[in-house]
């Protein structure tokens, strides 16, 4: 049983520029979340999809963008990179959007230079 | 605002026990999560509480108290494998997962 897979593993990319990062949820479920993860903090909500909707989104800017595709997986998009969004990018997949057990994919690191 | 609080740093020794607790003020409780997380790797579930009292699962436990804003988690018998940041996350009114900024807890032999 495939558990949540996330593409790339790393990323390095300059101020401007724009992302996509990757994630396919484990199977049989069909919410993702996606989380940023700064060195020694705990993760922020991002955002959750749900039925190819973007059901909850926490405290970021529209430059945070995402999608989800009939698959289930997701994607998470960062336009205008700025130095601060160097961190760790998690996705979490979980049975229904109303949280129970979430399981993590690895991660995508970014870093901004 | 939103708050959850954890202690940055603990250390323990191999064998003993050690309580990383975790306060919490959010708008609205619908459960607590415990999470454990290596450097470098992703979260990987260790228990979940919604209802007050103790939750035991093999050498790790899990305690909550809704009136005090209050949960612990209790690991036995310490293993050098134990050593990881340990991340408490709140469900809140809008079902969002508030998470704590984790506590990095060293085994030392």
């Amino acid at each position: 049983d495939a558990g949540v897979t996330q593409s790339p593993t790393h990323l390095i990319k300059t101020r401007g520029q724009q992302v996509t990062l990757r994630c396919s949820p484990k199977s049989g479920h069909d919410t993702v979340s996606w989380y940023q993860q700064a060195l020694g903090q705990g993760p922020q909500f991002i955002f959750q999809y749900y039925e190819e909707e973007e059901r909850q989104r926490g405290n970021f800017p529209d430059r945070f963008s995402g999608h989800q595709f009939p698959n289930y997986s997701s994607e998470l998009n960062v336009n205008a990179l700025l130095l601060g969004d160097s961190a760790l990018y998690l996705c979490a997949s979980s049975l229904t959007p109303v949280y129970n057990e979430q399981f993590f994919g690895p991660g995508t690191r970014l870093t901004v230079l | 605002g939103q708050n959850i609080d954890q202690p940055t740093e603990m250390t323990a020794t191999e064998g003993a026990i050690v309580q990383i607790n975790c306060t919490y003020q959010t708008s609205g409780f619908n459960g607590l999560f415990w999470y454990q997380q290596h450097a470098g790797e992703a979260p990987t579930f260790l228990s979940y509480n919604v209802l007050d009292g103790l939750e035991e699962k093999g050498r790790f436990s899990s305690f909550l108290s809704r009136s005090k804003g209050y949960s612990y988690l209790l690991l036995k018998e310490l293993q050098m494998k134990d050593s990881a940041s340990y991340l408490c996350a709140v469900i809140n009114s809008n079902y969002q997962l508030i998470w704590g900024a984790g506590t990095k807890l060293i085994i030392k032999p």
